[in-house]
């Protein structure tokens, strides 16, 4: 199995801040990641496959990059709608498996 | 629009069983593999099963194998998941996913039923 490590855990910032959050892979998934945003009490919402394509609707703040065993999803300027938790999750093999998650929190 | 509704949690004593539905609506319904991601309470997302568009294929995370079993009725546009042997670890919130065309990634997600496994 794949396992996905997200760092940080537990990101604070500011609004306006550059935010990177890194996503590592026990193996290589290539290029099949994607990233996830949940709001509390909401269900998750796709922002990025295959590590740097922006699904429809997604602020061009957001972006990701790297393949591989490391990926990154970037937050360009943050925005208070930004505050959230994000995950990552390979689709390169099953099981599928999911990063622990990052949350975001104002500074 | 494309809408993925949950219903079916509740519950349940330890060693019991649950069927949860997921009726789809918006989208060609057996084009597309579903799945089933849960939450368990204020932890992070965990994949648990998937089924390709025609129902042929199915696969599941270890920790569920051998006791959940995922169907889905393409006729009624409808996603299941038989739950047996429910243990306490197995309380979450059960969202159904639809995977984008061809990935096994998820692009639409209902909004969760919730299941409680407790004596």
């Amino acid at each position: 199995d794949i396992q996905m490590t997200q760092s940080p855990s537990t990101l604070s910032a500011s609004v306006g801040d550059r935010v990177i959050i890194t996503c590592r892979a026990s193996q290589s998934v290539s290029s099949w990641l994607a990233w996830y945003q949940q709001k509390p009490g909401k269900a998750p919402k796709l922002l990025i496959y295959k590590a740097s394509s922006l699904e429809g609707g997604v602020p061009s703040r957001f972006s990701g990059s790297g393949s591989g065993t490391e990926i990154t999803l970037t937050i360009s300027s943050l925005q208070p709608d930004d505050f959230a938790t994000y995950y990552c999750q390979q689709y390169n093999s099953y099981p599928l498996t999911f990063g622990g998650g990052t949350k975001v929190e104002i500074k | 629009e494309v809408q993925l509704v949950e219903s079916g949690g509740g519950l349940v004593q330890p060693g019991g069983s649950l069927r949860l539905s997921c009726a789809a609506s918006g989208f060609t319904f057996t084009s597309y593999a579903m799945n089933w991601v849960r939450q368990a309470p204020g932890k992070g997302l965990e994949w648990v099963s998937t089924i390709s568009g025609s129902g042929a294929g199915k696969y599941y995370a270890d920790a569920v194998k051998g006791r959940f079993t995922i169907s889905r009725d393409n006729s009624n546009n409808t996603l299941y998941l038989q739950m047996n042997s429910l243990r306490a670890e197995d309380t979450a919130l059960y969202y159904c996913a639809k995977n984008y065309f061809g990935a096994s990634f998820m692009d639409v997600w209902g909004k969760g039923t919730t299941v409680t496994v407790s004596s």
